[in-house]
């Protein structure tokens, strides 16, 4: 089936670690974003990347860092400089670039720092 | 810039109610779109609707409807006979038409729904 695939599921991080989300779609999508959510707040838009070796800082890129190396594929680092990792991860992709294309989403990566 | 909120943090309803959410955005464009998602509790968001500045059109689709006034800048979406599995955090979200900017979406701090049996 189609969709978008993110792993790991739980990740836990000590401090000064960099670690690396993952995430994959093969709905053939040509935009992928990186969002994170935190507790009883809306999703927040990290990095963003519209085609293959090109991306965009989103809303809070601060101590997180992407890669766009093939179309299926969107790995976001999450960085030591970054101070407050813990939160919930979601990737998404859609079709095309414009204002009104739905976003598929993934199930998400919940970061926790021990 | 772009804001969406969601005043109603909780609503807890019983089985067969009806359910309204609340959402209030803002925007300088005049092109824009508005989505509502809903996030159960396996974590990922699904789209539920769509609907473009330049359509005022309220509709309904099963069980869920839209109201969408300009006038007031408010989307707001209501589930008809609320059951169960209506039971997630709903969001709802905002894209402006930016050049190369594709489906950046502002989303508001969402409402969790708990329907009861």
């Amino acid at each position: 089936d189609g969709g978008i695939t993110q792993s790991p599921k739980y990740l836990f991080r000590k401090e000064g670690q960099n670690v690396t989300l993952s995430c994959e779609q093969n709905l053939n999508h040509d935009a992928m974003y990186w969002y994170r959510q935190d507790p009883g707040q809306g999703l927040r838009l990290i990095y963003y990347s519209q085609i293959v070796n090109d991306f965009q800082k989103g809303d809070i890129a601060e101590g997180y860092s992407v890669s766009r190396e093939k179309k299926e594929s969107f790995p976001l680092t999450v960085t030591s400089a970054q101070k407050n990792p813990t939160a919930f991860y979601l990737c998404a992709s859609s079709a095309r670039e414009g204002a009104g294309t739905e976003a598929f989403f993934g199930q998400g990566t919940r970061l926790t720092v021990v | 810039a772009q804001k969406v909120t969601q005043a109603q943090t909780e609503i807890s309803v019983v089985e067969k109610e009806d359910v309204t959410l609340d959402c209030v955005y803002e925007t300088r464009d005049t092109t824009y779109y508005l989505f509502w998602y809903k996030q159960p509790p396996s974590g990922e968001l699904v789209f539920l609707i769509r609907r473009n500045s330049f359509d005022e059109q309220n509709e309904i689709s099963g069980r869920y409807s839209w109201n969408f006034q300009k006038s007031t800048s408010s989307f707001n979406f209501t589930i008809t006979a609320s059951q169960v599995v209506d039971s997630a955090v709903y969001f709802c979200a905002l894209s402006v038409l930016i050049k190369a900017a594709g489906n950046k979406l502002t989303f508001g701090g969402g409402t969790r729904v708990l329907v009861k049996p």
